[in-house]
């Protein structure tokens, strides 16, 4: 079945330095990705749509400058937290739907929670 | 526009008693509807998916979900709990032409040994 793998699961960083988050799809293209965020015990927030080869499309309210999104390939999106603070402590999940639209529905990774101290 | 109202934020069931975890939905467009599983600390997993096909949907580890336009739901049931389903879990929808995913607030299923 289609995977998606996503790394770090875990990270923890100081206020002030940037942290990387890589989302694989594994056995498939995705010309779309999407990053998501989640605080505890609440569901899960678009962030921005990821597409290969152009810039992403952000939500209403996600800051494009700290929430740094690159899809340099059918196969690999990143999401760069940029000069991290406390307040961007959270889960971030990523997801993916395969580039030829098949009846998969969207595969997910498995998270990354960020802590910035 | 299209939202998802998970009715219960939290169910309790006895192992081996059914399960119901309740969705209803709204959309302009005939939507693609899909229930994920969350377990602590982890991504989402696919249970089951309906993009306008059969009306009952049987997906993994025995659940299944019926959609019913006249009622706009979308129940995710299981005849009998087991304690490794204890986990979040999520409905969602697709709206036709449209990849942005709008999730429930969902459910968190407990299950009583």
């Amino acid at each position: 079945g289609a995977v998606v793998s996503q790394h770090p699961s875990w990270v923890i960083c100081k206020s002030g330095t940037s942290v990387k988050i890589e989302c694989r799809s594994l056995d498939f293209q995705a010309t779309t990705m999407f990053w998501y965020r989640q605080f505890p015990k609440q569901s899960l927030m678009l962030m921005a749509t990821s597409n290969e080869g152009s810039k992403a499309t952000y939500e209403q309210g996600v800051e494009k400058d700290k929430f740094l999104i690159n899809h340099a390939s059918l196969t690999l999106s990143t999401l760069t937290v940029t000069s991290a603070h406390p307040e961007d402590s959270s889960f971030y999940i990523c997801s993916a739907r395969e580039a030829t639209g098949g009846n998969r529905g969207y595969t997910f990774g498995s998270g990354t929670r960020l802590t910035v101290v | 526009a299209q939202s998802v109202t998970q009715l219960d934020s939290h169910v309790s069931v006895s192992e081996g008693t059914p399960v119901l975890l309740r969705c209803n939905y709204s959309s302009s467009y005939s939507p693609s509807l899909f229930w994920y599983v969350q377990h602590p600390n982890k991504g989402l997993q696919l249970l089951l998916k309906y993009t306008s096909a059969a009306t009952l949907v049987k997906g993994i580890n025995g659940f299944e979900a019926e959609f019913k336009k006249s009622e706009t739901s979308f129940h995710l049931t299981k005849p009998s709990a087991h304690m490794s389903d204890a986990a979040e879990y999520f409905c969602v929808v697709d709206p036709f032409g449209n990849e942005k995913l709008t999730f429930g607030t969902g459910t968190r299923l407990t299950i009583i040994p």
